[in-house]
């Protein structure tokens, strides 16, 4: 099967403007992930969605960062305005039952920002 | 929210020797533990995983164990390889996952 796809896979920004990210899980996964993985740490959740609907956003910065997914396939991350303090691999994962916080998660190639 | 704590950070072990890493969680309603294992700028990929209900699991010269009472979990590596080389996270989970800061296994030929 297809794994996760992400894109673009590499940016760079001046920090205050804008970014967004994309993310295609595998066909079928019903739950998506975005994690932030700063340089030297382990991923960290920043949004959990089932479908279409928000499970988990705890950890999302809101007055910064959105995400969305719309008709329960792909999804975007989007960061608004952007900090130094963003630099960092955004990884997109999904699985595959509506449980998925106890599934197994497959991850994406990542996107890895640059904010200058 | 659920804490995961990893150690070491760093472990540098002789080709055919043992590793052990080592996780500790916060939340004793986490249920779900995997251990993921990723190389150098690439995504990271899942070697094992175990459930609350379970106390071990091995798969080839992998090895995790639980024990919920104290609320820790291990990955144990046996006869190891260079390949295995990589930076390894643990994570905990029940209806979200939190991810230890990862350890740098290094094999040295």
């Amino acid at each position: 099967e297809a794994g996760v796809a992400q894109s673009p896979r590499y940016k760079i920004i001046e920090k205050r403007q804008s970014v967004a990210f994309w993310c295609n899980p595998i066909s079928g996964h019903a739950t998506l992930y975005w994690y932030q993985q700063i340089l030297g740490q382990g991923p960290k959740l920043l949004i959990q969605f089932q479908n279409n609907g928000v499970v988990d956003d705890s950890q999302l910065p809101k007055d910064r960062f959105s995400a969305e997914r719309l008709k329960g396939v792909d999804s975007t991350l989007k960061i608004q305005p952007a900090k130094l303090e963003d630099s960092a691999v955004y990884l997109c994962a999904s699985s595959s039952r509506l449980s998925a916080s106890t599934d197994t998660q497959y991850f994406g190639p990542g996107t890895r920002l640059t904010v200058l | 929210g659920e804490n995961v704590e990893q150690h070491p950070s760093t472990l540098s072990v002789q080709e055919g020797d043992s590793a052990v890493i080592k996780c500790t969680y916060s939340d004793s309603a986490s249920n779900y533990f995997p251990w993921y294992k990723q190389e150098l700028g690439k995504r990271p990929q899942l070697i094992i995983d175990i459930r609350s209900n379970v106390g071990e699991k091995k798969d080839q010269r992998i090895a995790v164990t639980l024990n919920k009472t104290a609320k820790h979990f291990s990955l144990h590596i046996t006869e190891t390889q260079p390949e295995d080389s990589a930076v390894y996270f643990c994570a905990a989970s029940k209806n979200d996952m939190r991810f230890g800061a990862g350890t740098r296994l290094t094999v040295k030929p």
